[in-house]
């Protein structure tokens, strides 16, 4: 079982280089969710979406974009990079909100230099 | 403010000890909680949801208690095995929309030693 797949895992950026993180599930949820964890921190919800077509922002999501073209991807667009945008980036999702568990996929770790 | 606090950090124990794990939150009004696994270099996983009506759930030798009067959860973790080392984070989710907010702890270290 595939469950929520994250590419790349690794990736180094120059400031100002732009680059999509994709995020895939094969579980069939509507839920779909984009993380930040900074060292030591708690995770942050950057964008979210229920449903193909639909997305809102969460509580960080200046620098970032999203879209939700099916219900299988969920890809997450860094414009102009910055170096506060170094992090792990986490996707996640469920099949009813936040009523029922959370997936996450593997993390994609991301360096702006 | 709504603020999720995890203490300690960090905690060792020997193998084969019963330990609990602590979580705090500021605002009672929550509608669930959640408890999550995180390897290193890895995602997380759900161990546990409690729902805002529930007092406890068990999963194996896993067990999440909740007391929203005062703001508290534990995962409660039984015979220690140096495979549970990992670092544990609880969520709270409020708000009545289908996503809601979560929030998440700082989480705690846990290190078994054989």
């Amino acid at each position: 079982n595939a469950g929520v797949t994250q590419t790349p895992k690794f990736r180094i950026l120059k400031i100002g280089q732009s680059m999509t993180l994709q995020c895939a599930q094969d579980m069939n949820h509507n839920y779909m969710y984009w993380y930040r964890q900074d060292p030591g921190m708690g995770l942050k919800l950057i964008y979210y979406s229920v449903g193909a077509g639909i997305t809102d922002k969460g509580e960080v999501p200046n620098g970032y974009n999203v879209s939700r073209s099916t219900t299988e991807d969920f890809p997450l667009r860094l414009e102009l990079a910055a170096p506060s945008q170094t992090s792990v980036y986490f996707c996640a999702s469920s099949s009813r909100g936040y009523y029922e568990k959370l997936f996450f996929g593997s993390g994609t770790q991301l360096s702006v230099l | 403010k709504q603020e999720v606090t995890q203490i300690p950090a960090a905690l060792s124990v020997p193998e084969g000890e019963n330990l609990v794990l602590n979580c705090s939150f500021t605002d009672s009004a929550i509608y669930n909680l959640q408890w999550f696994r995180q390897d290193p270099g890895k995602g997380l996983t759900s161990l546990l949801l409690i729902q805002s009506s529930q007092r406890e759930q068990t999963s194996g030798r896993l067990n999440a208690s909740l007391d929203k009067s005062s703001g508290r959860s534990t995962l409660y973790i039984a015979a220690s095995q140096p495979g549970d080392s990992a670092t544990y984070l609880c969520a709270v989710r409020y708000g009545s929309s289908n996503t809601g907010k979560l929030i998440f702890g700082q989480g705690t270290t846990l290190q078994v030693k054989p």
